[in-house]
């Protein structure tokens, strides 16, 4: 099946300071790529769709400028986290969308842990 | 988003099938029904879905209701790595391509 990875698989930064998660789908081209956040013990809370050369879709509630979402290409999506700050510890994931994936499935990946001290 | 309901939980013995339901009344006529499981740790997993007729695949089988406003997910034989929460997504065949998550069942499977 398809393989999506994440990089790192976790951090830990200081309060203040910037983050970058990657995101890439290894075998596929990915047009449409999706973050999510799970606090422990709660599912997973969709953030935003990104598109492949377009600007991000942010679910409610979610900031944009502090969650910056970059797809410049097909096999590649970037998270950045702004001026973290503790409560925004979390476990970060992502997922893909292959271009005719007419089984509609995303592909996920394996989770990013971030932790703001 | 159409909402589904799932138990909070459910216990199986290991090699004995597993039955995870899930509730949609609220199902359109064109949300496929999808499943994805999450182990500890890690990011979900898809596990199968559906529209209108039943389906299998090597990991499972879904069972989906004549109305479609139930489904039921068969493990037919639980191992030990078949301990994951079990989420039941209603998916839009619209051009966003979401998968909105709801509390899922945590599968708990007793050696």
């Amino acid at each position: 099946g398809a393989v999506v990875s994440q990089h790192p698989s976790w951090v830990i930064c200081k309060s203040g300071t910037s983050v970058k998660i990657e995101c890439r789908s290894l075998d596929f081209q990915a047009t449409t790529m999706f973050w999510y956040r799970q606090f422990p013990k709660q599912s997973l809370m969709l953030m935003a769709t990104s598109n492949e050369g377009s600007k991000a879709t942010y679910e409610q509630g979610v900031e944009k400028d502090k969650f910056l979402i970059n797809h410049a290409s097909l096999t590649l999506s970037t998270l950045t986290v702004t001026s973290a700050h503790p409560e925004d510890s979390s476990f970060y994931i992502c997922s893909a969308s292959g271009l005719a994936d007419v089984s509609y499935e995303q592909y996920f990946g394996p989770g990013t842990r971030l932790t703001v001290t | 988003d159409a909402k589904t309901t799932q138990p909070n939980s459910m216990e199986s013995n290991e090699e004995e099938p597993v039955h995870l339901p899930c509730n949609h009344s609220t199902i359109s006529g064109t949300d496929y029904i999808h499943w994805y499981r999450q182990l500890p740790s890690q990011g979900p997993e898809y596990v199968i879905h559906g529209l209108t007729s039943n389906v299998n695949n090597r990991m499972a089988s879904l069972a989906i209701a004549e109305d479609r406003k139930s489904s039921t997910l068969i493990l037919h034989r639980a191992t030990l790595r078949d301990a994951a929460v079990y989420y039941c997504i209603l998916r839009q065949m619209d051009s966003s391509y979401k998968l909105i998550f709801g509390s899922g069942t945590r599968l708990l499977v007793r050696p």
